[in-house]
């Protein structure tokens, strides 16, 4: 079955530009999780879903960062006013519930910014 | 907030060696899982350990969670290409859905 895709796969984009990275989580997945991911290090947890509310807003590194999930299924992270800073892979993945289920990971988006 | 650290950072070893990966939660965790991230890849699933003192085991692969559910470790038997990667370990604190990664270990396999 299909699994977590993301676009774009790849965006370049100028400093102080906004960016819309899209995630498609698998089908049925109630919860869904957004990652960032700098060049060799961890992931940094940014944002959760549950159905469409966001019980944890926690790891948005600023007020620039923004995600939204709409029908319980597709979700939207915004970085507006784009930083250097901002350049990392942004990985999306979902799970069946939220507790002890396993997260699948979508291919990630990666974002450079100028 | 919690904190889940992994050691070594990074580790080398040749072709049929043994390798370990140890994390570490600054708090008791409900749950933990490990993840690993092929070069360019993106992380995949590979185990879960919810009971103090559980051993999982996975062909070459051995799981442990403490008996404190504080720590963690991974062992792999004789090494191959293939287990070249990064490890992360990633906990969940009681009453609350968010997943803490480790910090990771790269792995890598000397032919």
């Amino acid at each position: 079955g299909a699994g977590v895709s993301q676009s774009p796969s790849n965006k370049v984009t100028e400093k102080g530009k906004d960016v819309e990275l899209r995630c498609d989580p698998i089908s049925g997945h109630t919860a869904l999780y957004w990652y960032r991911q700098s060049l060799g290090q961890g992931l940094e947890f940014l944002i959760y879903f549950q159905g469409n509310s966001a019980p944890d807003k926690s790891g948005l590194p600023s007020d620039r960062f923004s995600a939204e999930r709409t029908g319980g299924s597709v979700s939207t992270l915004t970085i507006q006013r784009t930083q250097q800073e901002d350049s990392a892979v942004y990985l999306c993945a979902s799970s069946l519930g939220v507790i002890t289920d396993t997260q699948y990971f979508g291919p990630g988006t990666r974002l450079t910014v100028l | 907030g919690q904190q889940v650290m992994q050691i070594p950072q990074y580790q080398h070893v040749q072709e049929g060696e043994d390798f370990t990966t140890y994390c570490n939660s600054s708090t008791t965790l409900s749950n933990i899982q490990w993840y690993k991230q092929r070069p360019g890849g993106h992380p995949v699933f590979l185990i879960q350990l919810v009971k103090s003192g559980e051993v999982k085991k996975q062909k070459r692969l051995t799981f442990q969670f403490g008996e404190a559910k504080k720590n963690s470790s991974l062992h792999i038997t004789a090494t191959q290409t293939t287990d070249v990667g990064t490890y992360f370990c990633a906990g969940r604190n009681f009453g609350n859905e968010k997943l803490t990664f480790g910090t990771g270990t790269r792995l890598t396999i000397i032919p």
